[in-house]
Formats: structure tokens, sequence, C-alpha cells
């Protein structure tokens, strides 16, 4: 009964450098989503992407963001050259389809930056 | 835009009391409503849903009823645990992409 699995759970880089977050989705859902949350705010969406495609990247920074969801393997979000400010939880969630249905969560990647 | 209201926090109740965490949202068409929960230190958990007008949402003794005509979603619970001590978080699904939009949270504290 595996949910959603992200990893690392925790990651510290120092400025410049990149960072990369795994995402492995429920068994069988092919939308991940991801979702960054910032110190004492809420989640705000950054990239909705299904096997191979980019749907929706609306809420991913335009620089040194990146998002892939290959057809075999995790959904990787990276991000170059971090800035303290990338300092956040990034929480990826999946769904099995499209239309109203429910998001499962991970328990998230803590990034630090120091 | 399309965007959720929640009311802000921290919430302060002793076990036993009555819990009601407010939520407004904005009215661009029929979105799926939700509410979701965060423990410390985890992820966020689904704790109840509603996909149309006047659909009531349960979970764990929370209600939430979706309200078209007040475009609420607010949540209620009749006695508190120590155990519900976490951030609540009020999210709608979006008009036309699958993103969800989320509330800033409230957290809940509940004193023995």
């Amino acid at each position: 009964n595996a949910g959603v699995m992200q990893n690392p759970r925790h990651l510290v880089r120092r400025r410049g450098q990149e960072a990369r977050l795994r995402c492995s989705p429920v068994k069988g859902h092919s939308h991940v989503y991801w979702y960054r949350q910032l110190p004492e705010e809420g989640l705000k969406f950054m990239v909705y992407l299904q096997k191979e495609n980019i749907i929706d990247e609306s809420g991913m920074p335009k620089e040194r963001f990146s998002a892939e969801f290959p057809k075999e393997g995790p959904s990787i979000l990276r991000i170059q050259q971090v800035v303290r400010g990338d300092s956040a939880a990034y929480f990826c969630a999946s769904s099995p389809r499209q239309g109203k249905e429910t998001q499962y969560f991970g328990p998230g990647t803590r990034l630090l930056v120091l | 835009g399309d965007s959720v209201t929640q009311m802000e926090g921290p919430v302060t109740l002793s076990e036993e009391a009555f819990l009601t965490i407010n939520c407004t949202y904005t009215a661009t068409g029929y979105p799926s409503l939700f509410w979701y929960v965060q423990y410390p230190g985890e992820g966020l958990q689904l704790l109840l849903k509603a996909t149309k007008a006047d659909d009531k949402g349960s979970n764990k003794g929370f209600e939430a009823t979706y309200r078209k005509e007040t475009t609420s979603f607010h949540l209620e619970k009749g006695s508190v645990q120590v155990s519900d001590s976490a951030v609540y978080f009020c999210a709608r699904g979006s008009y036309n992409t699958d993103k969800l939009i989320f509330g800033t949270g409230t957290r809940l504290q509940v004193f023995p």
C-alpha cells in the first residue's frame, strides 16, 4: 500500500548548487503535481505533469526550475543555482486521472539553502 | 483569479470544545472543495471533500458542507481532541486545470 514517495526528505545545499527532488506517485497514477510551501504559508502550485508531458507549468519560476516525469522512473523537480529564497518544503501529489480527482500527497522534501 | 480565504490562526481550544474553521472560495465555476490536514513534519492528508453544492464531506468527526450561496466550506467538529492539533488547509480545484488552490492554513492547538 505504497503512497506517494518523495526523496530525499531533507536536503541541504549551498547557494549556487543544484537540487534534485524525486517523487514516485501512487502505483497506477499517471498525473503528478508539485507544490511549494514557504515557511508559515500555504501550498502554492508549481507544475502539473503527465507521463512525458508538462500540462501546466504556470506556477513554476521561468528560470532555474524545471520538472520532468519520464515514461519510466520518478518525477524530478530540478532547481539549478539555488538561492536562499528557494528554502521551502516541496510537496508532490498524484492522482489517477484528470478531473475532480483527489490528489494524494507525499511527505515532502524540505530544502534548506545555506 | 481563483482563491481561497480561511481564518487566521492559531485557534486554541480545550479538549471537547466545538471547532469551526471558516473557509470561503471565489466562485469561478463549480470547483471541488477539500480540507487537508498537516501534522508536524509531515505531508498533507486528505481529511474530507465535496464535489458539488450541498454535498457534505465527513471524516473522523469532522464535517464541512459545500454552500454555493455563501461560497463557503467551513470545517466543524463537535468535540476536539488533543490529537487533532495540526494545521488545516482548505483548498479548491481550479476552473480549467487540475491544480489545487490552497488557503494559507489554520493552526489548531488543543489543550487537555
